[in-house]
């Protein structure tokens, strides 16, 4: 079973549509992760949710917009894509005190 | 968080132990020291971590000096595997989850 797992692997959309990236977990961790991996291969981190609730929140555009609907899941929804949106997006969990974050295998979001 | 410095990239011969310097000088005390890997198109994966004392896994050890300005995290007999980015990250462990900022890292190159 994965652990971390995105879907979809692979998003090819244009310019000022609306999309979104699901992420779920089978590790019964509290605290998920969205990262961002921008074309010269920086990770950043967008949020954090901790128990469905909001922790850590970057500077990131109000056109991203993270849902919780469980601890098992947190999706990112996109509005009116940009072009520099266009990059690999990771979701990751971990068991709250605990550093070990696992990795979800990326979404490579591409924006024409 | 502190910020990190590492070689851009490393060689090591397949068999042979590869030692991955970090500094890590403004280092504060609640502060540990992360290491994660990315192989190449895959998400990150967690190494090791440590905050004082010296720390090993099945994976690697991590060396942390005294003053703990710099580690080295050492892969005792590279394989071909190990060839990925490694990433060296300074983060307090908070209770919503951590917030890893990752740099450039180093890119281990194992060889035959």
């Amino acid at each position: 079973d994965t652990a971390v797992s995105q879907t979809p692997k692979y998003l090819v959309t244009q310019m000022g549509n609306d999309k979104s990236i699901k992420c779920e977990q089978n590790l019964g961790h509290d605290t998920m992760y969205w990262y961002k991996q921008d074309s010269k291969k920086f990770l950043k981190i967008m949020f954090s949710y901790n128990n469905k609730e909001l922790i850590i929140n970057e500077t990131v555009p109000n056109r991203f917009s993270p849902k919780s609907p469980d601890k098992a899941h947190l999706n990112l929804h996109i509005n009116s894509l940009e072009l520099g949106d266009s990059a690999v997006y990771f979701c990751a969990s971990s068991p709250g005190h605990f550093p070990e974050a696992f990795f979800g295998q990326g979404t490579r979001l591409t924006v024409v | 968080d502190a910020k990190t410095t590492q070689p851009t990239s490393m060689d090591c011969a397949e068999g042979r132990a590869a030692n991955l310097p970090c500094n890590h000088s403004t280092i504060s005390g609640n502060e540990y020291v992360y290491w994660y890997r990315q192989i190449h198109s895959q998400g990150p994966q967690y190494i090791i971590h440590g905050l004082k004392n010296n720390e090993t896994n099945e994976m690697a050890s991590l060396i942390i000096t005294e003053d703990r300005k710099s580690s080295t995290l050492i892969l005792p007999h590279a394989t071909l595997r190990d060839t990925a980015v490694y990433y060296c990250i300074v983060s307090v462990l908070t209770g919503g989850g951590n917030k890893l900022t990752f740099g450039t890292g180093t890119q281990l190159k194992v060889e035959l």
